[in-house]
Order: structure tokens, then C-alpha cells, then sequence
């Protein structure tokens, strides 16, 4: 059955301090895809990243970076030079054919505090 | 913003009471899921709607229903609400992938309050 656990439910850093959301999940497919995304207080969730399982090339876009390792299902997310504007929950997120489409399972998520 | 709204943004209720909450989705997106969020956990996947049907649901009850129109916008129908459907309920929309996913965009949500 699919699975993705965020361990950590609440994290505080200083602004410009660089912090590491983790997220592990759970599946017995080869094909997968993982997400990450932010909901910042207004609610909408936005989409930082799309993987598939097929890629484990890790990823930089500005700021934020992505670690894959499917040796230990993880997929973890580096904000580098935090700001307070990262001040959000973030949400990772498994997707997997079934039945009919695909099917998304979200993590608990992250709430990050970015203090200045 | 993505492009994906829902009406309305906050809503009162009383348990027993039925409600109807809406989403129109992004231009070209064919697909539309529903997911229920409960405060402080991630969402949690309702049911998809592709080209007028159902074709995917998750654990919720049969008094959680819906429907998609034409122009691939949607409506999320709860009937004899409970406490616990007290919850923030996002709308996503994309393209229908059978190859590989096309990522989601979610509206902002109706915060619905069940008293």
C-alpha cells in the first residue's frame, strides 16, 4: 500500500539558515511519481516539483534542491538561505497508477517557521 | 495563481445539513479530484472526476458525492454532515495522464465548518 511519512512535524530555523525537509515513502511499484508542495497561510497549494521513479537525478531550481535516493525511498527537500517567506507547510506527495487514473497520497507535511 | 477557483470560501453549517461546494478548473484541464483537509494533515483524496464520471475514489462514505460538467468544472455534494467533515476541501485539476501524471493545480479551497 502507498505511504509517505514526514517525520518532522514542525521546523524552526533563523533566517538564512539552510533546512531539510524529509519524506519517506512507501510502494510496491516501479512506477511512481513524487511531489512536493507548499501551502503557504492563504490555503492553495502550490507545486514546487514533479519526479518519476525512473529519475533519480537530483534537482536544483534557485533556493530549493531535491535528493532522491530510491535505495532508501526518500525524497528530500533542501531550502538553502532560508527567508521568511518560506514560512509554509510543506506537503510531500506519492502518485501511482490504479484503477481508472492515478491516485495521490499526501504526507502529514512539514510547517516551517523561518524566523527573521 | 493557478487558474482554479472554488466557491464559495468559507462555509457554515449544521450537522445533518447538506452542503455543495464548487470548483471551476484551469482551461484545458479535463480532469478534476477533490481532496478533504483536516487541520494540521495533508489532504486527503476524495474522488476524481474525468470527462463526466467518477473513475477514482477514495475512503469516503457514499454521502460524499459529485459531479463534473461539460466545461470539466465540478461540484463536491455532502449530505447529513458530521463534526468531522469539518474541514479546509481543495479542488485540483489537470490533463488525464494514462502515461504518467500531469501535475495538479489546486484552487484555494473552501473552509467549511460544521457546528
Amino acid at each position: 500500500a502507498q505511504k509517505v511519512t514526514q517525520a518532522q512535524t514542525e521546523i524552526s530555523v533563523v533566517e538564512k539558515e539552510d533546512v531539510t525537509l524529509d519524506c519517506v515513502y512507501e510502494t510496491r511499484d516501479t512506477t511512481y511519481y513524487l511531489f512536493w508542495y507548499k501551502q503557504p497561510p492563504s490555503g492553495e497549494l502550490v507545486f514546487l516539483i514533479r519526479r518519476n521513479s525512473f529519475d533519480e537525478q537530483n534537482e536544483i531550481s534557485g533556493r530549493y534542491s531535491w535528493n532522491f535516493q530510491k535505495s532508501t525511498s526518500s525524497f528530500n527537500f533542501t531550502i538553502t538561505a532560508s527567508q521568511v517567506v518560506d514560512s509554509a507547510v510543506y506537503f510531500c506527495a506519492l502518485s501511482e497508477w490504479q484503477t481508472g487514473g492515478f491516485k495521490t497520497i499526501f504526507g502529514a507535511g512539514t510547517r516551517l517557521f523561518v524566523k527573521a | 495563481e493557478t487558474g482554479v477557483t472554488q466557491s464559495p470560501t468559507h462555509l457554515i453549517k449544521t450537522r445533518g445539513q447538506q452542503v455543495t461546494l464548487r470548483c471551476s478548473s484551469q482551461s484545458g484541464h479535463n480532469t478534476v479530484s477533490w481532496y478533504q483537509q483536516a487541520l494540521g494533515q495533508g489532504p486527503q483524496f476524495i474522488f476524481q472526476y474525468y470527462r463526466e464520471e467518477e473513475n477514482g475514489r477514495g475512503n469516503f462514505p457514499p454521502r460524499f458525492s459529485g459531479l463534473q460538467f461539460p466545461n470539466y468544472s465540478s461540484e463536491l455534494n455532502v449530505n447529513a454532515l458530521e463534526l468531522d467533515d469539518s474541514a479546509l476541501y481543495l479542488c485540483a485539476s489537470r490533463t488525464r495522464g494514462t502515461i504518467e501524471p500531469d501535475t495538479q493545480y489546486f484552487g484555494p479551497g473552501t473552509r467549511l465548518t460544521v457546528l
